[in-house]
C-alpha cells in the first residue's frame, strides 16, 4: 500500500511569489490534513478536508493561503504571495475514519521563502 | 485551549538502557493519543494510538500508557538501541478531530 506522498520535498521561492503544494493520500482515506512546523514550533493544524468538503478550516493562517481537494482525491495547497514567516516544513496526513484510527504522515514539503 | 508539553526536550542514552519519555496534555476531553516517530528530514510514523478508555497499548520493545484524568502519558522504550535515535512525538486528538502535537523529544541511543 503506498502511503502519504508530498510534492516536492522542498521548495525555495522569492517573497511574493506563488508556490502550490500537493499532497496525494493513502486510497481510500476520505480524511485529508494539513499540518505546519515553523522553527521552533511544534506542529500545528492547517486543515481538515473530509473527502472534498473543508470540515474544519480553523488553522489557516490567513486569506493567502488556500487549499482544494478536488474530487475527494489529492490535495493542494496555494500560498500566495507568499511571505518571509510562511517558511517551515508542510505536512500533510490521511485517516481513514475521523476519530480513532492512525493518522498517517508524507514526509512533508519544506518551503524557504527568501 | 489544549496544550501538550514533551519533557525532556532532548536525551541521551548509553546503547541497552530502558528509557521513559513523557508527555502531558491540559484538557482531559479526548478521544485518543498518539505517539510518532520522526527521522531527520523525514515525515512522522505513527507508533502507538491509545485511545480514551484504555490505559496502554504495546508494540515490540515500545509501551505506552495513558492515564487520562492526570492528562499524563508515557513511552517505554526497552532495550534502547542506535536505531532508536529521532526525534518522538506525542499528540492528542479531541472533539476537533485535529492532533494538537507537543514539541517533542530528541533521543540519542549511543552505540
Amino acid at each position: 500500500e503506498a502511503g502519504v506522498t508530498q510534492f516536492p520535498s522542498h521548495s525555495v521561492i522569492e517573497k511574493g511569489q506563488t508556490v502550490t503544494l500537493r499532497c496525494d493520500p493513502i486510497s481510500g482515506h476520505d480524511n485529508l490534513y494539513w499540518y505546519r512546523r515553523v522553527m521552533g514550533k511544534e506542529i500545528k493544524f492547517l486543515l481538515h478536508f473530509v473527502k472534498e468538503s473543508k470540515q474544519d478550516e480553523s488553522g489557516m493562517p490567513n486569506n493567502r493561503f488556500l487549499a482544494e481537494r478536488t474530487g475527494g482525491t489529492y490535495s493542494t495547497l496555494k500560498v500566495q504571495p507568499a511571505e518571509l514567516e510562511d517558511s517551515g516544513v508542510y505536512f500533510c496526513a490521511s485517516s481513514r475514519d475521523r476519530l480513532n484510527t492512525e493518522a498517517f504522515f508524507g514526509q512533508g514539503t519544506r518551503l524557504t521563502v527568501v | 485551549k489544549q496544550e501538550v508539553t514533551q519533557i525532556p526536550a532532548a536525551l541521551s542514552v548509553p546503547e541497552g538502557e530502558n528509557l521513559v519519555l513523557n508527555c502531558s496534555f491540559t484538557d482531559s476531553a479526548i478521544y485518543n493519543l498518539q505517539w510518532f516517530r520522526q527521522d531527520p528530514g523525514k515525515g512522522l510514523t505513527s507508533l502507538l494510538l491509545i485511545q480514551s478508555s484504555q490505559r496502554e497499548q504495546t508494540s515490540g520493545r515500545l509501551n505506552a500508557s495513558l492515564d487520562k484524568s492526570s492528562g499524563r502519558s508515557t513511552l517505554y522504550i526497552a532495550a534502547s538501541q542506535p536505531g532508536d535515535s529521532a526525534t518522538y512525538l506525542c499528540a492528542v486528538q479531541g472533539g476537533s478531530e485535529k492532533l494538537v502535537f507537543g514539541k517533542g523529544t530528541k533521543l540519542t541511543v549511543n552505540p
